[in-house]
């Protein structure tokens, strides 16, 4: 069966310090992969987009990579700050409706 | 101005009971989507629509039904509530039903049934 796993529930980080969020995936031939933001109350908010034929990409202090070989993508947040902390979803396409993880929770400490 | 809004952001009621969720949105997207957050955080897609094809999960029990007024509006309702209905709710919209197409979320109505 098809799975998305992001194999860390919670992360807690250094101000200052790189995060790194991974999501690896089974059964699955995405085109595309997405990752999200979700604060507490609120719903998600798309981030970054990469594809396929892209191995890595990159937004202001954001950076995902892809990885369809290992079938994983990872997602860096350098410099981190308090206000990165939050839920990060992954997304793949699945019948032309999105599939997210269940996300990990990260925590960056003052 | 809010992009994607539900109402209401939060429902109480008992089970048996027939409610409805209201979901907007003022993008000019021609796709909806409801979507429905466990305790667990699992976002799962239940349906989406758009004013050609609706596309349900298989999953979703026929208690549940979306109603598209217009292409800016797809409304939840659910008929006969159950205790395991209790989760968040979210309805989406994107440009058009494309695996790319970025997903805008509503804020999530927080439905619990007693």
């Amino acid at each position: 069966s098809q799975k998305i796993e992001q194999n860390s529930e919670a992360l807690n980080i250094q101000e200052g310090k790189t995060a790194t969020l991974t999501c690896n995936y089974t059964n699955y031939s995405p085109a595309y992969l997405q990752w999200y933001r979700q604060d507490p109350g609120r719903g998600p908010v798309f981030l970054l987009l990469i594809r396929e034929n892209e191995k890595e990409k990159r937004k202001e202090r954001l950076k995902v990579t892809f990885d369809t070989t290992l079938k994983q993508s990872l997602f860096h947040i350098t410099a981190s700050q308090p206000a990165d902390s939050a839920t990060y979803l992954c997304a793949l396409a699945d019948n032309n409706d999105m599939r997210f993880g269940a996300g990990t929770r990260l925590t960056v400490k003052p | 101005d809010t992009a994607v809004s539900q109402t209401p952001k939060y429902l109480v009621t008992q089970m048996g009971n027939d409610k409805s969720i209201k979901c907007e949105q003022n993008l000019g997207h021609d796709t909806m989507y409801w979507y429905k957050q466990d305790s667990k955080k699992f976002l799962k897609i239940m349906f989406s629509y758009n004013n050609k094809e609706l596309i349900i999960n298989e999953t979703v029990p026929n208690r549940f039904s979306p109603k598209s007024p217009d292409k800016a509006h797809l409304n939840l309702h659910i008929n006969s509530l159950e205790l395991g209905d209790s989760a968040v709710y979210f309805c989406a919209s994107s440009r058009e039903r494309q695996e790319r197409r970025p997903l805008h979320f509503g804020n999530g109505t927080r439905l619990t049934v007693t």
